[in-house]
């Protein structure tokens, strides 16, 4: 079946480290995103992708990076540059804008 | 004026009752909308595009008004299972495959 596929899905980061999370989709979706969201919070977008190659830093890219070598995947890197890191992390494919978007599970990030 | 606004509840209604909510949306060239239905501590999941015209599914009726540029969601006879935040997204109509637009969702809480 297809789907998306992000890990994992705890992750807990000592201050100072980075982190990497990962997600893949098999969809053949072109685009994919990534948001934040803190408890009782809405969804805060960080980078997105249209295609391979190419991302844009969305409201919230400061402290974080990430990538597009392959169209399956687009990895999150959270750097020891972000504050505040720990959050549920979520990513996202669509073929296009109207037709909404996929979601994976999401990876919960603490820092400890 | 937020690019989507939804009031954040929470609505804590009956099993068996009637609850609507509202979103309104900034950008009359928006093109695309969509309720999501995001379960605690879940990823969102597609719950009902929202066509000009208007649209049910099932116990859901999803309408546009695009002079007033908003849109409502409608679930008839609540269950217990209903219990989510519900989100309401817009494609704001930029060029490209920009990203869609979240609300901050509202929350509902059936009660038996």
């Amino acid at each position: 079946d297809g789907g998306i596929t992000q890990s994992p899905k705890y992750l807990f980061r000592k201050e100072g480290q980075n982190v990497t999370l990962s997600c893949e989709q098999n969809l053949n979706h072109d685009a994919m995103y990534w948001y934040r969201q803190d408890p009782g919070q809405g969804l805060r977008l960080i980078y997105y992708s249209q295609i391979v190659n190419d991302f844009q830093k969305g409201d919230i890219a400061e402290g974080y990076s990430v990538s597009r070598e392959k169209k399956e995947s687009f990895p999150l890197t959270v750097t020891s540059a972000q504050k505040n890191p720990t959050a549920f992390y979520l990513c996202a494919s669509s073929i296009a804008r109207t037709y909404g978007y996929t979601f994976g599970s999401g990876t919960r990030l603490t820092v400890v | 004026r937020k690019e989507v606004e939804q009031d954040p509840g929470p609505f804590n209604v009956p099993e068996g009752a009637t609850v609507a909510f509202n979103c309104t949306y900034s950008n009359s060239a928006s093109q695309s909308f969509f309720w999501y239905r995001q379960d605690c501590r879940k990823e969102p999941k597609l719950l009902m595009s929202v066509y000009s015209s208007g649209n049910e599914d099932g116990r859901f009726t999803a309408q546009l008004n695009r002079a007033s540029q908003y849109i409502s969601l409608l679930i008839r006879d609540s269950k217990l299972s209903d219990s989510a935040t519900y989100l309401c997204v817009v494609n704001m109509g930029r060029a490209g495959n920009t990203p869609l637009v979240f609300g901050k969702g509202t929350r509902l809480s059936v009660i038996a």
